[in-house]
């Protein structure tokens, strides 16, 4: 099935800098989600971007659908976006997800 | 309006005993899905529900696992026998359908097999 990789594994940041997570598919990206698992276990959700670019808040996304990689972007970090970053996509139903990226943004 | 909804948050069960998880889908959403999380990894697919059509079970780990969706809407998940390594957060979502693919999260159910 499809593979999905994420980087970096792990980031750590002082407030107020900027950061870039990368998602990598190995094979067609249809319908791509971002997701921030907080400390408490709550996936929410950040992007639908199955394609283009799209902005909300301090945090927008691209993807790249002919290239198979999607880029979350973070300006301006905040203590409370720290947690596990997660990308997904699906296909005929079924979800995959990448193992994530843990952020920790200190104050 | 309600989110998804799980229950019980917590379940402590002892090895070999049977239990059931329950999940409240988005009202109206035609799709839930079930994952399962182990401590510090990412989301393991399970099983996929859509409409009445018959569920995608390719996920499940072994035949102690099963699940259910009632009238389109509640879902269970069984695990039977339960065994240690089931310990995890088994977490679910659903999504509106209608070609509409964004999936909203539960806030999961975290299971200890004693």
């Amino acid at each position: 099935g499809i593979q999905v990789e994420q980087s970096p594994p792990d980031l750590i940041l002082q407030e107020g800098a900027n950061s870039t997570l990368r998602c990598n598919f190995s094979d067609s990206v249809n319908n791509l989600q971002w997701f921030h698992q907080n400390p408490w276990g709550q996936l929410i959700n950040l992007f639908y971007i199955p394609s283009g670019t799209k902005q909300n808040g301090r945090l927008s996304a691209t993807t790249v659908a002919t290239e198979r990689y999607s880029l979350l972007y973070i300006s301006s970090s905040q203590t409370t976006d720290s947690g596990v970053y997660f990308c997904s996509n699906t296909n005929a139903g079924k979800s995959t997800f990448g193992d994530g990226t843990t952020l920790t943004v200190k104050p | 309006g309600a989110g998804v909804s799980q229950s019980p948050s917590n379940k402590v069960t002892e090895k070999g005993k049977d239990v059931e998880l329950r999940c409240d889908p988005i009202s109206g959403h035609t799709a839930l899905y079930w994952y399962r999380q182990s401590l510090g990894q990412g989301l393991e697919f399970l099983i996929y529900f859509q409409g009445n059509s018959a569920p995608d079970k390719s996920g499940l780990p072994s035949d102690r696992f099963s699940a259910e969706r009632t009238g389109g809407s509640v879902s269970t998940l069984t695990i039977q026998r339960t065994q240690q390594e089931d310990s995890a957060v088994y977490l679910c979502a659903s999504r509106p359908g209608q070609g509409r693919f964004e999936q909203y999260f539960g806030p999961g159910t975290r299971l200890t097999v004693t």
